[in-house]
């Protein structure tokens, strides 16, 4: 099946502090996204990418940046954390556009 | 934009009940996926319908894809502890490549 590995299941970081939150999947799946999880609210995109190096700017981009240098690889930068992005962060790939999604685990973040 | 509203936001139900789901969108959609997440855990696909009107079944639980692809519906018969968590609509518009807009969940709770 595949796998969905996210670095860090729990970070506690300070305001203004530069956070990195890495996704790695194993099964050569063309697009990756990131998603953050409020009570509430659901999940919101915050961006995604269908090839290497490329990315685009999801529902909630404000505050964040994200890198793919590997297929494999996508990862979520948070320049500089505020306390408003204290969150579950989620990290999906998918073979293709249309197809379902793989979840990692979740990073859930706090932000002090 | 478009928006994918699901209600209710909380279901609390006895053993045995059944439990439903609703999802609409404020615009037509390709298709409708289903993802359930149990609590501390990560949503995980459940199934992807496709056609107006179409109907699935997996053992205890029906998916359902209204006729004018707007609106979809998850039931529950004789509900189990096992099914307790969160599930989420996630529809997708601008054909079948498009980004999915989910909704914010249903948590089902079921007390023994």
């Amino acid at each position: 099946d595949v796998k969905v590995t996210q670095s860090s299941r729990y970070l506690v970081k300070r305001t203004g502090e530069k956070v990195f939150l890495e996704c790695v999947q194993d099964m050569d799946h063309e697009n990756m996204f990131w998603y953050r999880q409020d009570p509430g609210l659901g999940l919101r995109l915050i961006y995604f990418s269908y090839d290497v190096k490329m990315k685009e700017k999801g529902d909630i981009p404000e505050g964040y940046s994200v890198s793919r240098e590997k297929k494999e690889r996508f990862s979520l930068i948070l320049e500089s954390a505020s306390t408003n992005q204290t969150s579950m962060y989620l990290c999906a790939s998918s073979k293709n556009r249309g197809w379902k999604l793989f979840f990692g685990e979740g990073s859930r973040l706090t932000v002090l | 934009g478009q928006q994918v509203m699901q209600i209710p936001q909380y279901q609390h139900v006895q053993e045995g009940e059944d439990f439903t789901t609703y999802c609409n969108s404020s615009t037509t959609l390709s298709n409708i996926q289903w993802y359930k997440q149990r609590p501390g855990g990560h949503p995980v696909f459940l199934i992807q319908l496709v056609k107006s009107g179409e109907v699935k079944k997996q053992k205890r639980l029906t998916f359902q894809f209204g006729e004018a692809k707007k609106n979809s519906s998850l039931h529950i018969t004789a509900t189990q502890t096992t099914d307790v968590g969160t599930y989420f609509c996630a529809g997708r518009d601008g054909g079948s490549q498009g980004n999915l807009i989910f909704g914010k969940g249903t948590k089902l709770s079921v007390k023994p």
